[in-house]
């Protein structure tokens, strides 16, 4: 199994419309989490970090459930530049290797007009 | 600032070829790392340092190698490479490895490498 899961898409999202997704993650322990975009064939970018008690970032909202293990994304109003392949990351501060990301392998979203 | 720099952008290398990728970063950021990204696989850590003068494996090391040569830079190095290491490889860089739980990495914009 996956450290960290999510459905691969693709969301096919009318533009203005709401989309929201989850990734799901096995390590109870792990301690931080992110939201990374990503453009056909770019470099990861941080969209947001996620906060224990949810936090919103203008059209973007982002949710943790620990007792669940997933975190979710939603995206309101979505423009057109939203389409892009949403990458979830969880960091597991409390192994040996403070260091290691572990990433779902994307959630693509397709913004039509 | 240039951020995460990475040579070369693209490579076609015969099996049994060795290479090396180079990354810099200007940020000062004690940690770097090294990722490959597969179709449907999502990124996966090769070798990442945690500060300059250590190097330590991630989840996929096999038939690589690495170093740290200084803060700057970190590369990673293809002895005799093989179809199976056809990928897309991002190095990264982040700012508190330990200070902080929400350190943001910084990718540079990638590798693309065939392996025939």
């Amino acid at each position: 199994r996956k450290e960290v899961e999510q459905d691969p898409g693709p969301f096919n999202v009318p533009e203005g419309a709401t989309v929201a997704f989850n990734c799901t993650y096995s390590n109870s322990a792990s301690q931080s989490f992110f939201w990374y975009r990503q453009d056909c064939r770019k470099e990861p970018k941080l969209l947001m970090s996620v906060y224990s008690s949810g936090n919103e970032d203008g059209r973007f909202t982002a949710q943790l459930n620990r007792a669940s293990q997933y975190i979710s994304l939603l995206i309101r109003d979505s423009k057109l530049s939203d389409s892009a392949t949403y990458l979830c990351v969880v960091n597991d501060r409390t192994t040996d290797s403070w260091g290691k990301f572990q990433f779902g392998a994307g959630t693509q979203v397709v913004v039509t007009p | 600032n240039a951020g995460v720099t990475q040579t070369p952008k693209f490579q076609v290398l015969k099996t049994g070829q060795s290479m090396t990728l180079q990354c810099a970063q200007d940020m000062n950021h004690n940690s770097m790392y090294w990722y490959r990204q597969d179709p449907g696989m999502g990124l996966r850590l090769i070798y990442y340092s945690a500060s300059e003068g250590t190097t330590d494996k991630g989840e996929v090391p096999n038939g690589y190698n690495v170093s740290r040569l200084n803060k700057r830079e970190f590369s990673l190095r293809l002895e005799s490479a093989a179809p199976s290491q056809t990928s897309v490889y991002f190095c990264a860089s982040s700012s508190k490895p330990r200070d902080s739980l929400y350190n943001e990495q910084f990718f540079g914009p990638g590798t693309r490498l065939t392996v025939l």
